[in-house]
């Protein structure tokens, strides 16, 4: 089945500068790949999310990249501010009808 | 609309006992998932409901069961507890089946096996 690993598992940026966190899957036939943020003591929530058809996707302040040839894609974050201190979790789906498996999320503190 | 909730918020139990989670999900929603949430092992996926059937399971064992009532509310239920099952239970629910539709987590149901 399909493997997701995510580095790094904890990152500190000063606040301004950029966030890149990095997942790889296992499954070339993956196709959908999500991100959902979890502040301390909240329920993980979409941020942003992409389809295998799609290279980049930008929302605002953050972006994900999709490499399918190398099989992995990342979240990056400019501008980072102190409510972008979270654990964000990537995840991969082969299709429709498999369920999301996740990465063991990254920390990301941003330090005013 | 009412998010996703979950009953309890908090348990404990003891080795060997059983336990039963409940999810109520965003009307109008038809698919509940499960995921196991532990410090090391990020979020783990148990199975997925969708009109009243289980659609998906993951890699979990037996004692691990689940069901879905035809309001869509799920409950899942751990037999003979052990300790390395203490974690924080989410449920998700959302509009179809499958991993293309976005999922709205509950706040979790945080279980201690003592």
């Amino acid at each position: 089945g399909e493997n997701v690993e995510q580095h790094p598992s904890t990152l500190s940026v000063q606040e301004g500068d950029s966030a890149v966190i990095k997942c790889t899957y296992s499954d070339s036939a993956s196709n959908y790949f999500p991100w959902y943020k979890q502040e301390l003591g909240k329920r993980p929530q979409l941020i942003i999310d992409i389809r295998s058809n799609v290279g980049e996707k930008k929302d605002q302040r953050i972006a994900v990249t999709l490499n399918k040839t190398a099989k992995h894609f990342s979240l990056h974050i400019t501008e980072t501010q102190p409510e972008d201190s979270a654990v964000y979790f990537c995840a991969a789906a082969i299709s429709g009808n498999t369920p999301l498996v996740f990465g063991k999320g990254t920390r990301l503190s941003v330090i005013a | 609309k009412a998010g996703v909730t979950q009953t309890p918020r908090y348990l404990i139990k003891t080795r060997g006992q059983q336990v039963t989670l409940s999810c109520s999900p965003i009307s109008g929603h038809r698919s509940v998932s499960w995921y196991q949430q532990t410090p090391g092992q990020g979020l783990q996926f148990l199975f997925e409901y969708f009109s009243e059937t289980q659609r998906n399971k993951g890699n979990f064992p037996g004692r691990f069961s689940g069901r879905q009532f035809s309001n869509s509310r799920s409950e899942m239920n751990v037999s003979t507890l052990e300790l390395g099952d203490s974690a924080l239970y989410l449920c998700a629910s959302s509009q179809g089946q499958g991993a293309y539709n976005e999922q709205f987590f509950g706040p979790g149901t945080r279980l201690t096996v003592l």
